[in-house]
């Protein structure tokens, strides 16, 4: 069973803070991460599909680097606003095996007080 | 605007009862998938399809079925509810291949009383 550990679980912050989470998975046989946004009563929807190592990606505020070599994956956010409130979730996709079956992360919650 | 969509926001069963989810997506995505959310746990998926007919075992397949007749719908199929199987179940779909990001329903929220 691979690992795949989001940290912190939750998170709270003032409006305009910049603030940053972690996704952990396995070092080897690493195929491609993904970032996922979850608004409460909306579907989740993907952020981020990142593949090579020191990969950097970015969304309006939203950025996410990745390190495959020591298996961890950072999501920032600059200047926080409340509506960036929601679940960060990510997956991990391991090269071999099954070509189907993502890993996910608990989430991280995030919390953006006006 | 691609879409997935789910049959039911919220539904509430009784114990025993066989329930059906069902799942449509509009974007002609060959994979389909089943996850359900529980607190505390991250996105287990119960069950996928890669094309019609066809279907794999997730982690938790124990006590569902799935049916994919048609490229478009894939369902999910409680046997015989049990209370263990209240949770939020979360259908998705995605282009054949690994790898490909997962464009998501809204999510059913199930009761089982």
């Amino acid at each position: 069973i691979l690992n795949v550990e989001q940290s912190p679980q939750s998170l709270h912050v003032q409006e305009g803070d910049s603030t940053n989470f972690t996704c952990s998975f396995p070092s080897s046989n690493f195929y491609a991460l993904h970032w996922y946004r979850w608004e409460t009563a909306k579907s989740p929807e993907a952020l981020f599909v990142m593949t090579l190592n020191g990969d950097e990606k970015k969304k309006g505020r939203i950025s996410a680097t990745l390190n495959t070599k020591e298996g961890y994956s950072y999501l920032y956010i600059k200047g926080s606003q409340p509506e960036d409130s929601a679940t960060y979730l990510c997956a991990f996709w391991a090269s071999g095996g099954s070509n189907y079956k993502l890993t996910f992360g608990k989430g991280t919650l995030l919390t953006v007080n006006p | 605007d691609v879409k997935v969509t789910q049959s039911s926001r919220y539904l509430v069963k009784r114990t025993g009862e066989k329930v059906f989810l069902e799942c449509v997506q509009d974007m002609d995505h060959e994979n389909m998938f089943w996850y359900r959310q529980d607190p505390g746990l991250g996105l287990r998926l119960i069950y996928f399809s890669y094309d019609v007919k066809m279907k794999e075992k997730g982690d938790i397949p124990e006590g569902y079925s799935v049916s994919r007749e048609k490229k478009e719908r894939f369902s999910l199929i409680l046997e015989s509810a049990s209370t263990n199987q209240t949770s939020m179940y979360l259908c998705a779909s995605s282009l054949l291949g690994r790898g490909n990001e997962q464009f998501f329903g809204p999510g059913t929220r199930l009761t089982v009383l």
